[in-house]
């Protein structure tokens, strides 16, 4: 089975600064991806970013980073410079090789303050 | 915009109903599949189709049940609808299987009543 935790259920953030969304992970798994999503109050889930289990490198997309550590089981996402758009639910997510499905956590609730 | 879309955007109805929602992939995608989300269950993988075939089936209601069309497509029918069916119902697809990113579309709300 696999089970996502995320422990910060709101967070607020001062607009410009960084900020990290913490995740954890547990899966039996040998290989895997890990996934991270945002969900603004209109509603949608964007797709972010993405981890591979076998990927050398963190995976970074624009002020998106992924801090990928394998033995600690954790994926946190970093947000450089954050915005007001930045404002919205993030989920972190995985699945296995042949495990067709998303598990996902609970959610972690970001604002971004001006 | 993912490329996915999701018709209706919202849908209230009454209980004992059947409702069909649909869903069109992002061209090139050959596997859709169906979240559920909730405020007491969160994010909860309902049923997936690759090709037009059923891949893998999550926490589905027997009451819930899906297709997929030759042209990609999908439906998900809810019937005999309860209170507790209310809920955001999002539809995400990927290019096949196995790590590839999954891309979602804006999701139908029902509201049962």
């Amino acid at each position: 089975a696999q089970k996502i935790t995320q422990t910060q259920p709101g967070m607020f953030v001062q607009e410009k600064e960084a900020v990290t969304l913490d995740c954890t992970y547990d899966t039996s798994d040998p290989s895997y991806g890990l996934f991270w999503y945002k969900q603004p109050s209109s509603g949608e889930m964007i797709f972010l970013i993405y981890q591979g289990s076998y990927d050398q490198q963190n995976a970074t997309e624009g002020r998106y980073s992924l801090n990928f550590q394998k033995a600690r089981k954790s994926a946190n996402l970093v947000i450089s410079a954050s915005q007001l758009g930045d404002s919205a639910m993030y989920f972190c997510a995985m699945r296995g090789f042949g495990n067709e499905k998303l598990t996902f956590g609970t959610g972690t609730r970001l604002t971004i303050i001006p | 915009d993912s490329g996915v879309t999701q018709t209706p955007k919202h849908l209230i109805t009454a209980t004992g109903q059947r409702v069909t929602l649909r869903c069109s992939p992002r061209s090139g995608d050959l596997s859709v599949y169906w979240y559920q989300q909730s405020l007491d269950q969160g994010l909860q993988f309902l049923i997936q189709y690759y090709n037009g075939e059923e891949r893998a089936k999550g926490n589905i209601l027997e009451r819930f049940s899906a297709q997929q069309f030759p042209d990609l497509h999908s439906e998900l029918n809810l019937s005999s609808l309860e209170l507790g069916d209310s809920a955001l119902y999002f539809c995400a697809s990927s290019v096949r299987t196995a790590l590839d990113t999954q891309y979602f579309g804006p999701g139908t709300r029902l509201t049962v009543l």
